[in-house]
């Protein structure tokens, strides 16, 4: 079965940069998209990017100036880095697998890892 | 960005109840339409694709319906493992975009 796992610090300061991995098992990155996506406190849910199996990546243009999705596929893992971040950038990390074959939704998912912004 | 209105955003109710919640979006989606569910540990799972398609393992007491601008997703009998948060996400259009959620809670 796919399994996905998100890591990385759970404390970033202001104006530095956020940086997470989800590791996959199960099924290979080079096949469907992988994406980013994050879960504020008071429950807004916001899509941030993907990176397809090709390595291309398509971004929320909220965070266009500010975010990067790469891919290590010898390890089977993603990436996310978020440039600058504010403490509206406190929120749950999510990863998650896109289907998209024929129908494009989500449907594995991380266990999510919180991170908080804070000095 | 399209807008996606979830009401309620709280729902109490009853076990064996039947409850409908409902995403309206700020344009037409043409069923580009899916609802997950969240439990209180976090985890996050599919539950209907493209408008009314139930995710395999999906219990069948839950559907979706709807086309245009408005849909909705159905529990025709609450069990108890079904008290969670749900969400509706379009994907239309560019960015995808999530319904503030509902939040089904026991009366």
């Amino acid at each position: 079965e796919v399994q996905l796992q998100e890591s990385g610090p759970g404390l970033v300061k202001p104006s530095q940069s956020l940086s997470l991995t989800c590791s996959v098992t199960g099924y290979s990155i080079t096949s469907n998209y992988w994406g980013w996506i994050r879960k504020f406190p008071g429950n807004k849910m916001e899509w941030m990017g993907y990176i397809s199996y090709s390595g291309s990546t398509s971004y929320n243009p909220s965070l266009k100036s500010r975010i990067s999705i790469t891919r290590d596929t010898s390890k089977n893992q993603f990436f996310l880095q978020l440039n600058s971040v504010t403490t509206e950038d406190t929120a749950t990390y999510y990863c998650a697998r896109c289907d998209d074959n024929p129908y494009w939704y989500f449907d594995f998912w991380g266990p999510g890892t919180m991170v908080t912004v804070s000095s | 960005d399209i807008q996606m209105t979830q009401t309620p955003s709280s729902m109490p109710a009853s076990l064996g109840e039947r409850v409908t919640i409902s995403c309206r979006a700020s344009q037409g989606i043409s069923n580009y339409l899916n609802w997950y569910q969240q439990k209180p540990d976090g985890t996050i799972k599919p539950l209907i694709y493209y408008t009314s398609n139930l995710q395999s393992g999906v219990p069948s007491r839950f559907s979706g319906s709807g086309s245009g601008t408005d849909y909705s997703l159905t529990i025709s009998s609450l069990e108890p493992e079904d008290f969670a948060m749900y969400y509706c996400q379009q994907y239309d259009s560019s960015p995808d975009t999530f319904g503030a959620g509902t939040k089904l809670e026991l009366k």
